[in-house]
């Protein structure tokens, strides 16, 4: 089926560095959504993606859709304290209406 | 403009109980679609209510069951707990004529089961 793999799992930055993370699969995807979910709350959209080569941005945030349909980036620049969170990509899935199919996520702490 | 608001934030059942969880669609969201996130993972999703009807269904067994009303609000109903059960629940929304993939998600409830 359908999956989403993040990479990396976590990562531990300095604050006012840039960030880097991504996400693959072996399926293609038509869509691609950006969430930071912080602890106790839920994912909170970020970026949305809907063409192959796209790359949007939303602040700090940008993030690209891959040409072959099968990844996305998201980098964050100049990191500050409060981007800390769990940021998960998603995809709709192509038999399911409705369906998201999330990734396991990318766990980004900030040290001031 | 109102987000996607749950009710209740924490819930604690016991094994074998049911359970009821509710949500209030974002102003103008006419679909909701509901997700269990477990500890350390993705949402994983359970189904989706449009117009009042079940639009899709996860892999999830028919215990999980769900109701939406003509005010575009939903329960998820659970029934005859299991301690796998034990999770954030997460409602979302999403509006007609917006891209439906553009979901918006509400604060969850948290379940545990003992």
């Amino acid at each position: 089926g359908q999956q989403l793999n993040q990479s990396p799992q976590s990562m531990f930055i300095q604050e006012g560095e840039d960030v880097s993370m991504n996400c693959t699969s072996s399926s293609i995807f038509n869509t691609w959504l950006w969430y930071k979910q912080d602890p106790g709350e839920g994912p909170v959209l970020l970026i949305a993606l809907y063409k192959a080569g796209e790359l949007t941005s939303n602040g700090r945030l940008t993030a690209q859709f891959g040409i072959t349909r099968k990844d996305s980036f998201l980098n964050i620049s100049a990191s500050i304290p409060s981007d800390v969170g769990i940021y998960f990509c998603a995809g709709p899935s192509y038999n399911q209406g409705g369906k998201l199919i999330f990734g396991q996520g990318t766990e980004l702490s900030v040290k001031p | 403009e109102t987000g996607v608001t749950q009710s209740p934030t924490h819930l604690i059942k016991t094994r074998g109980q049911q359970v009821t969880l509710r949500c209030s669609s974002q102003s103008g969201h006419n679909t909701v679609s509901w997700y269990q996130q477990a500890l350390g993972q993705g949402p994983q999703f359970i189904f989706q209510y449009y117009r009042e009807e079940e639009n899709g269904r996860g892999n999830f067994p028919p215990r999980f069951s769900g109701l939406q009303f003509p005010n575009y609000s939903s329960e998820l109903n659970v029934n005859a707990l299991e301690l796998d059960d034990s999770a954030l629940y997460l409602c979302a929304s999403s509006a007609l004529g917006t891209p439906l993939m553009e979901q918006y998600f509400g604060p969850g409830t948290r379940l545990t089961v003992t």
